[in-house]
């Protein structure tokens, strides 16, 4: 069975003081690795996309890594506008070869960013 | 471009009541989901549409929920009765062929 372990569960920055969320995943044969950002009361945000180990992708201050059973996402210099749940999903091949598979959602990190 | 719309956004009803939720996928979008969101958790997919059909519903609790996508549009998503443990967020998301998800609001349900 697929699985996706997030640590920590609550993380508290001082503006400014970079830092990393982490994602351990468990699927064989990843179809993606996907980093949503979810604010209070709204839908998840899609961020990323990473496909392949050794694989980055950068989006402002945000920075997200893929090995082979993990993923960071990594937040240089962070403002109070970073405060979010960040999610991490992975999706496994789907029967019949086709990109249909389903994302197993981890439990997400809360992250605060105090001014 | 206009994103995934979901209606209502809130619901209170009393165990063993009947409700159900609607959502427009972003237009031309094939594949559409409904997640499950129990408070301090991720989304949990209960069901996936490609066009009409069904593609995945391993997680969906058939005796009380069920959901279907006419026309390959529009879908709802109805749970009959429900229970205590239904109270979570009903997450609707859509994609092309599969591939990056891009969520609406959610639905907040409160079953008392």
């Amino acid at each position: 069975e697929d699985q996706v372990t997030q640590s920590p569960e609550a993380l508290r920055l001082q503006e400014g003081e970079s830092s990393s969320l982490n994602c351990s995943y468990t699927v064989s044969g990843l179809r993606g690795l996907f980093w949503y950002r979810q604010d209070p009361g709204k839908g998840p945000e899609f961020l990323f996309t990473l496909y392949s180990a050794g694989e980055e992708k950068e989006k402002e201050r945000l920075k997200a890594t893929l090995t082979k059973k993990e993923s960071f996402l990594h937040i240089t210099a962070p403002k109070p506008e970073d405060s979010a749940t960040y999610l991490c999903a992975v999706r496994p091949p789907s029967a019949g070869g086709t990109s249909y598979g389903k994302l197993t959602f981890g439990q997400g990190t809360i992250l605060t960013v105090h001014p | 471009e206009a994103g995934v719309a979901q209606s209502p956004r809130y619901k209170i009803i009393e165990k063993r009541q009947s409700v159900a939720f609607w959502c427009n996928p972003i237009s031309g979008h094939a594949t559409l989901y409904w997640y499950q969101q129990i408070l301090g958790q991720g989304p949990k997919l209960l069901i996936q549409f490609q066009n009409n059909g069904v593609v995945d519903d391993s997680q969906l609790p058939k005796d009380r929920f069920s959901a279907e996508r006419l026309k390959g549009v529009d879908s709802t998503l109805k749970i009959q009765p429900a229970k205590l443990e239904d109270s979570a967020v009903y997450l609707c998301a859509s994609s092309l062929r599969g591939g990056e998800q891009f969520f609406g609001p959610g639905t907040r349900l409160t079953v008392l």
